[in-house]
């Protein structure tokens, strides 16, 4: 069983169109990053989001941590084919926590 | 300044053999820690070193293990190889204990092919 599910696990879409890509759990988590990885690559950090509600935004890429922080979402606006990627979401469970938990990843096509 | 880095990138190795991967984390980081991607999945954590000391281990059998020295760079073992441990081992490095917030750095991997 998966402790953070990322859905969808596959999305092709249009250039220019709009997309969410959401991380969800059961568990609370103290903090959670989003990263993309890029094929023969290691994961990039995109993002840390620490309070439950915080919204960050990195250009037309808008992160959000739930309430309860069990769950985020990452939604991108006008796509664009460089935004082609695996998205991976990460949570650690308690703060000072040794290990990141991963998602299974979304893997993204932005279509020209 | 020089991210992390990690060799040998691409290796192959046969069933029952050992592998060292080795990782330099970033100038002045001194916590390490070592991840397995297999293949369509998210990495799964296998061990945190920080100042040299075990601090976290994952779910993996007693064929891993590793070490960090006081340069803070880690070296990956693994024996006896199984077909499925072919994956991307990932070293990760920060600048202190996992905390809130604190910003890990992936390298880019060794890619392990067990045949």
């Amino acid at each position: 069983t998966q402790l953070l599910e990322q859905s969808p696990q596959f999305l092709s879409i249009q250039e220019g169109e709009n997309l969410t890509v959401y991380c969800n759990s059961s568990s609370v988590f103290s903090s959670l990053q989003w990263y993309r990885q890029e094929p023969g690559e290691g994961p990039v950090l995109l993002v840390t989001v620490v309070t439950g509600g915080e919204v960050k935004k990195l250009k037309r890429l808008t992160f959000q941590f739930g309430d309860a922080r069990k769950d985020s979402s990452l939604h991108i606006t006008a796509a664009q084919p460089g935004d082609t990627g695996l998205y991976l979401c990460a949570g650690a469970l308690k703060e000072g926590a040794q290990k990141l938990v991963f998602g299974q990843g979304t893997r993204l096509t932005i279509n020209p | 300044d020089a991210g992390v880095t990690q060799s040998p990138t691409h290796l192959i190795k046969t069933r029952g053999q050992h592998v060292t991967l080795r990782c330099s984390p970033i100038s002045g980081h001194k916590s390490v820690s070592w991840y397995q991607q297999v293949l369509g999945q998210g990495p799964q954590f296998i061990f945190q070193y920080y100042e040299k000391e075990e601090r976290g281990r994952g779910n993996f059998p007693d064929r891993f293990s590793a070490r960090q020295f006081p340069n803070y760079s880690s070296e990956l073992n693994v024996n006896a190889l199984l077909l499925g441990d072919s994956a991307l081992y990932l070293c990760a490095s920060s600048s202190r204990f996992w905390d809130r917030g604190n910003t890990i750095y992936f390298g880019e991997g060794s890619w392990l092919t067990v045949v």
